[in-house]
């Protein structure tokens, strides 16, 4: 069964100490492995797409990774601002335009000033 | 770049009665909408995928005529709730993908409480 985990489930951080947050995954052949970041009571905001091994992507503070059975997002620095709920989520090899996410539970990250 | 709204971002309505959720691709041409519910401390669950001028295809336990769904356009499609219940109450979000990409790119979502 295609499923996603993600470590831990909550995270707090001091100010400017640097961390990763986990999503391990499962399916039959990826085809993407996205990040998302979701603020209370907003949608979720486009981060990265990963789509083979190795490949790595940088945005600011963030750099997420990939291998064949998880990706790393790496919080370099933390700010307060950065305090939000990071959730991944991949796509299989479906057929057509059939594009549904299969989603982890996310990491309720905290960071302290 | 990518940016979608939604409106309203919160509505309020009497059990019975129905409401209807608008979400617009801004700056791109949006060939499926995806729409979700999410429950406080949980992950998002799809209810639809549409295609534009198309029917929405609906996952397994979602009411079809409970949940209307139109996309008639490339940039917009709407969800409307028929017959509201306070059980219908939650927080709807849309997302959109361009073309054959795989990214999805969410709305700000719409908080609906059912009396």
């Amino acid at each position: 069964e295609d499923q996603v985990t993600q470590s831990p489930e909550a995270l707090r951080l001091q100010e400017g100490e640097s961390s990763s947050l986990n999503c391990s995954y499962t399916v039959s052949g990826l085809r993407g492995l996205f990040w998302y970041r979701q603020d209370p009571g907003k949608g979720p905001e486009f981060l990265f797409t990963l789509y083979s091994a190795g490949e790595e992507k940088e945005k600011e503070r963030l750099k997420a990774t990939l291998t064949k059975k998880e990706s790393f997002l790496h919080i370099t620095a933390p700010k307060p601002e950065d305090s939000a709920t990071y959730l991944c989520a991949v796509t299989g090899p479906y057929a057509g335009n059939n594009r549904k996410l299969i989603w982890g539970l996310g990491t309720s990250l905290a960071v302290n000033p | 770049g990518a940016v979608v709204s939604q409106h309203p971002s919160w509505v309020i309505c009497k059990s019975g009665t129905s409401v209807k959720i608008e979400c617009r691709s801004l700056d791109f041409q949006a060939t499926t909408m995806f729409w979700y519910r999410q429950f406080p401390k949980q992950s998002l669950m799809l209810m639809a995928t549409s295609n534009e001028g198309s029917k929405a295809t609906y996952e397994q336990g979602v009411e079809k005529d409970k949940f209307l769904i139109n996309h008639a356009s490339l940039t917009l499609s709407t969800l409307t709730v028929t017959s509201a219940h306070p059980e219908d109450s939650s927080f709807y979000i849309c997302s959109a993908a361009h073309g054959s990409a795989d990214t999805q790119y969410f709305g700000p979502g719409t908080r609906l409480t059912v009396l």
